[in-house]
C-alpha cells in the first residue's frame, strides 16, 4: 500500500489567495483526519470524517477554512482567503473506523503564505 | 475535557544514559499509541498499547501502559544520537463514545535531543 498521499508537498502563496490541499487515505480506511502543526501551537486536530461525513469540525480555526470528502478516497482542505498566520504543516491521517489501531499519517503539506 | 500531558516537553541527554518520558491522561482508556517525528518529517507509529500492563519493546525503546494510573511511559535505554526526535503519545477513546466518534487525543510531544 502506498500509504496516505498528500499533495502538494510544498505550497507557497501570497496572502489573499485560495489554497487547496489534497489527501488520499489508505484504501479501506474510513476515518480521515486533518491536522495542522506549528511550533507555537503544536499539533492541532482541525476536522475529521467518518465514512465521508464530517463528524467534528470544532478545530477549524475560522470560516476561511473548509474541508470536504466527496468520496472514500479523496479529501480536500481549502483556505480562502489565505493569511500569513496560516503558514504551517498540514497533515492528513487515516485509520479504519471502529477498529483497533493507530492513525497513519501522510507526509504533510508545508504551506507558506507571504 | 480530556487532557493528555507529556513530561518533560524538552529533554537533552547524553548518549549512553537512560531516561523515561511520561504520558498522563485524564479519562478511562486502555488504548494508547506512541509516535515519533523527526525534524521536517511526518509522524511515524512506534508502539500500540492495547491493555493494562501492556509492554512493547523495540531496540532501545520500551513503552508500557498502566490504565489504572492512567499513565504510559516511554523508556530509553543507553540512548544513542539516532533517537533524537519528538515523541508523541496519543490516547484512544473512540471505542468508548456512544455515537462512535473517532477520537484520538495527542499530547504536546517531548522533544528529545541526545548529545554525542
Amino acid at each position: 500500500d502506498a500509504g496516505v498521499i498528500q499533495s502538494p508537498r510544498h505550497e507557497v502563496t501570497e496572502m489573499g489567495q485560495e489554497v487547496t490541499l489534497r489527501c488520499k487515505p489508505i484504501s479501506g480506511h474510513n476515518s480521515l483526519f486533518w491536522y495542522r502543526q506549528t511550533m507555537m501551537r503544536g499539533l492541532e486536530l482541525l476536522i475529521y470524517f467518518n465514512n465521508n461525513v464530517p463528524i467534528d469540525d470544532s478545530g477549524m480555526p475560522e470560516d476561511r477554512f473548509s474541508a470536504k470528502m466527496p468520496n472514500a478516497s479523496f479529501s480536500t482542505l481549502k483556505i480562502q482567503p489565505s493569511e500569513p498566520r496560516d503558514s504551517a504543516v498540514y497533515f492528513c491521517a487515516s485509520r479504519p473506523w471502529g477498529l483497533v489501531g493507530e492513525q497513519y499519517f501522510g507526509p504533510g503539506t508545508r504551506l507558506t503564505v507571504t | 475535557e480530556l487532557k493528555v500531558e507529556q513530561n518533560p516537553l524538552f529533554l537533552s541527554m547524553q548518549e549512553g544514559k537512560n531516561y523515561t518520558i511520561y504520558c498522563n491522561y485524564s479519562t478511562t482508556s486502555d488504548r494508547l499509541y506512541w509516535y515519533r517525528q523527526d525534524p521536517g518529517k511526518s509522524l511515524e507509529s512506534l508502539f500500540v498499547l492495547l491493555s493494562n500492563g501492556a509492554v512493547k519493546q523495540e531496540g532501545r525503546l520500551m513503552a508500557s501502559l498502566d490504565t489504572k494510573a492512567r499513565l504510559s511511559t516511554l523508556h530509553i535505554t543507553a540512548a544513542v544520537h539516532d533517537l533524537s526526535a519528538t515523541y508523541f503519545c496519543a490516547v484512544d477513546i473512540a471505542y468508548q463514545t456512544m455515537n462512535r466518534d473517532d477520537k484520538i487525543i495527542f499530547g504536546k510531544g517531548t522533544r528529545l535531543h541526545i548529545l554525542p
